[in-house]
């Protein structure tokens, strides 16, 4: 089975701090994305990766970089943490770079910012 | 821009009834969508998929029906069970856009 970790489930940070959100999956798949889950919005793309060093803005960029150093791993970084990036993140990968393969999800990491 | 919206965003049911749950998407050119259900306090979980070269496809105890014309998905899960309740939601991977969700309660 495809498994998909993230680093955190809860992650409790200050407005302003630096924060990092790691995601790592285990079945060498290619791609990599990050997403915001909000009530009454669904899953928004934040960024994705089709490869190592490689990353494309997704549809809500503003606030967040991302770093993919080595295939398994692609992480999400807020520089300047603020209140309204209070979320549910998740991260999903898919093996190729067919847009109509399925995404396998990470469980998710609550960040609160206060 | 793309949307992909639910209808209703809570279905309660009896256990045993038969729950549709329904979703639109705006993109005539999107060729895959896929279902998924979401736990509180996880991720969300692959439970069928289906492409625009079919009209409907069943898994175990679940169909998904594809309406081209009227850019149109549902998700029929037969038998529901408690273990059903959780927000399903839909997902068009031609444009990488999800619905919003929809809370199926399923009562004992």
């Amino acid at each position: 089975d495809v498994k998909v970790t993230q680093s955190s489930r809860y992650l409790v940070k200050r407005t302003g701090e630096k924060v990092f959100l790691e995601c790592v999956q285990d079945m060498d798949h290619e791609n990599m994305f990050w997403y915001r889950q909000d009530p009454g919005l669904g899953l928004r793309l934040i960024y994705f990766s089709y490869d190592v060093k490689m990353k494309e803005k997704g549809d809500i960029p503003e606030g967040y970089s991302v770093s993919r150093e080595k295939k398994e791993r692609f992480s999400l970084i807020l520089e300047s943490a603020s209140t309204n990036q209070t979320s549910m993140y998740l991260c999903a990968s898919t093996q190729g770079r067919n847009r109509g393969e399925t995404q396998y999800f990470g469980p998710g990491t609550r960040l609160l910012v206060l | 821009g793309e949307s992909v919206g639910l209808h209703l965003p809570t279905l309660s049911v009896q256990e045993g009834d038969n729950s549709i749950i329904n979703c639109a998407y705006s993109n005539s050119a999107s060729d895959y969508f896929i279902w998924y259900k979401q736990e509180s306090g996880k991720g969300p979980q692959f439970i069928i998929d289906i492409r625009s070269n079919m009209d409907k496809r069943q898994g175990q105890r679940v169909t998904v029906l594809l309406n081209k014309t009227v850019k149109h998905l549902s998700l029929q899960i037969a038998a529901t069970q408690p273990g059903d309740s959780a927000v399903y939601f839909c997902a068009d991977y031609s444009t990488l856009t999800f619905g919003k969700g929809t809370m199926l309660l399923v009562s004992p």
